[in-house]
């Protein structure tokens, strides 16, 4: 059965740095394209960073340079390590599951984990 | 950026009634449009993609359709299992962008 489970978040301070996990199950992370979108409280979805199975990376402007993904395959497990983190990265971090023949969208979505920023 | 505008941002319906949600792009996106359902307190569930192609498992009264900048989603028959916020989603090969999402509440 495929399963997402997330774990990682915590409450940090503006600066501070914090590394999310995405426990997969069902299916190998490395050969397919997996993602973090993020929800800030009350506020609709924002895709953040995105894993191809070959190992091509991307992210959304507001969080280049200071997050990075990236996977273990023994573990089956993807990683958001995030660092300076801002009052505005505050939210529930999903991790999902790409598909697609041409371009990915995310077909099974973990339940979360919940960052806060504050001081 | 291609953004991606979603109306109305919050619909009243009755169980039962025919509900039409749009989401417009900026620029042309060709079919390459996603949409998800998000009950309260649950993660994101993938309805339809590619426009109009419904996800395995998901009920017959979901449809999609457009291409270009204009996209719709019609819910045929309202359950009260769906009342939840919907979102549309462009994607391609190296950015994904959402609406911000349309609330169908009851009526």
């Amino acid at each position: 059965e495929l399963q997402l489970v997330e774990s990682g978040g915590d409450l940090v301070q503006p600066g501070g740095s914090l590394r999310l996990s995405c426990a997969a199950s069902g299916f190998s992370v490395n050969s397919i394209y997996m993602t973090w979108v993020r929800q800030a409280p009350g506020k609709g979805l924002e895709w953040v960073s995105l894993i191809y199975g070959g190992g091509a990376t991307y992210y959304t402007g507001s969080v280049k340079g200071r997050f990075t993904i990236s996977r273990d395959g023994a573990k089956n497990i993807v990683y958001l390590q995030m660092t300076g983190l801002r009052l505005e990265d505050t939210a529930i971090y999903y991790c999902a599951r790409g598909r697609g023949n041409y371009y990915p969208y995310f077909d099974s979505w973990g339940q979360g984990t919940l960052v806060t920023v504050s001081s | 950026d291609i953004q991606m505008t979603q109306s109305p941002s919050t619909l009243s319906a009755s169980v039962g009634d025919r509900v039409t949600i749009t989401c417009r792009a900026t620029q042309t996106i060709g079919t390459w449009l996603a949409w998800y359902q998000q009950r309260p307190g649950n993660a994101p569930k993938l309805l339809i993609y590619r426009a109009s192609i419904l996800e395995s498992g998901v009920p017959a009264r979901f449809s999609g359709s457009g291409s270009g900048t204009e996209f719709t989603l019609t819910i045929n028959s309202l359950q009260a299992d769906d009342f939840a916020t919907y979102y549309c989603q462009r994607y391609n090969a190296y950015s994904w962008t959402f609406g911000q999402g349309t609330k169908v509440e009851i009526k």
